[in-house]
């Protein structure tokens, strides 16, 4: 079955850093969502990209969509105490009902 | 004005009780599912509905069953609960599941299953 993997599953950075979290398909996606979930929280939609290769801006936010559409990046620019969080990618292969959350990053901020 | 509730937020029980967790939405959504976050915080499908149909059923145990009265709501009811049962369980809903914008999933608050 589809798997959809992050790396790294854990990320510590020194507030004002930059951060990168990966996320690879093992089959090809027609789309893929992102969402941030606040500790004790809910996963909540930050976006989506459907194009191959297609790049999203949300302020200090980067998402990235392969040209193979099987993998994407979320990279976050001078980290705040406010991205703490896990941060999840969400693929769905074509014609599948189902979406498939990958293994998410967990990102801390030290101040 | 809550778009996706859950009730309860905890359930504390005994292994063996059989327990209902209840979720409603007020957005008008034609798809609703429910998701169970393990301790290492995987996320993972269970079921899926559209309007009240079964559209996703992963692979779930029998004790685990889904029920939708209509369309803006989605009950899981767990027999005979396990330990391996604890767990974070988030419903959710989107404006239908088949793809494209409309396919952007709300999450509810989440209710956290403790067996004891």
């Amino acid at each position: 079955g589809q798997q959809v993997m992050q790396i790294p599953q854990y990320q510590h950075v020194q507030e004002g850093e930059d951060f990168t979290t990966y996320c690879n398909s093992s089959t090809t996606l027609s789309n893929i969502q992102w969402y941030k979930q606040r500790p004790g929280g809910h996963p909540v939609f930050l976006i989506q990209l459907v194009k191959s290769g297609e790049v999203k801006k949300q302020k200090r936010l980067t998402f990235q969509f392969g040209e193979a559409k099987k993998n994407s990046s979320l990279h976050i620019t001078a980290t705040q105490t406010t991205d703490v969080g896990t941060y999840f990618c969400a693929g769905r292969n074509f014609g599948n009902e189902k979406l498939t959350f990958g293994t998410g990053t967990r990102l801390t901020i030290i101040p | 004005d809550t778009a996706v509730s859950q009730t309860p937020k905890y359930l504390v029980t005994q292994m063996g009780n059989d327990k209902s967790i209840k979720c409603e939405q007020n957005l008008g959504h034609d798809t609703m599912y429910w998701y169970k976050q393990d301790s290492k915080k995987f996320l993972k499908i269970m079921f899926s509905y559209n309007n009240k149909e079964l559209i996703i059923n992963e692979t779930v145990p029998n004790r685990f069953s889904p029920k939708s009265p209509d369309k803006a709501h989605l009950n899981l009811h767990i027999n005979s609960l396990e330990l391996g049962d604890s767990a974070v369980y988030f419903c959710a809903s989107s404006i239908r599941g088949s793809g494209g914008a409309a396919d952007t999933q709300y999450f509810g608050p989440g209710t956290r299953l403790t067996v004891l």
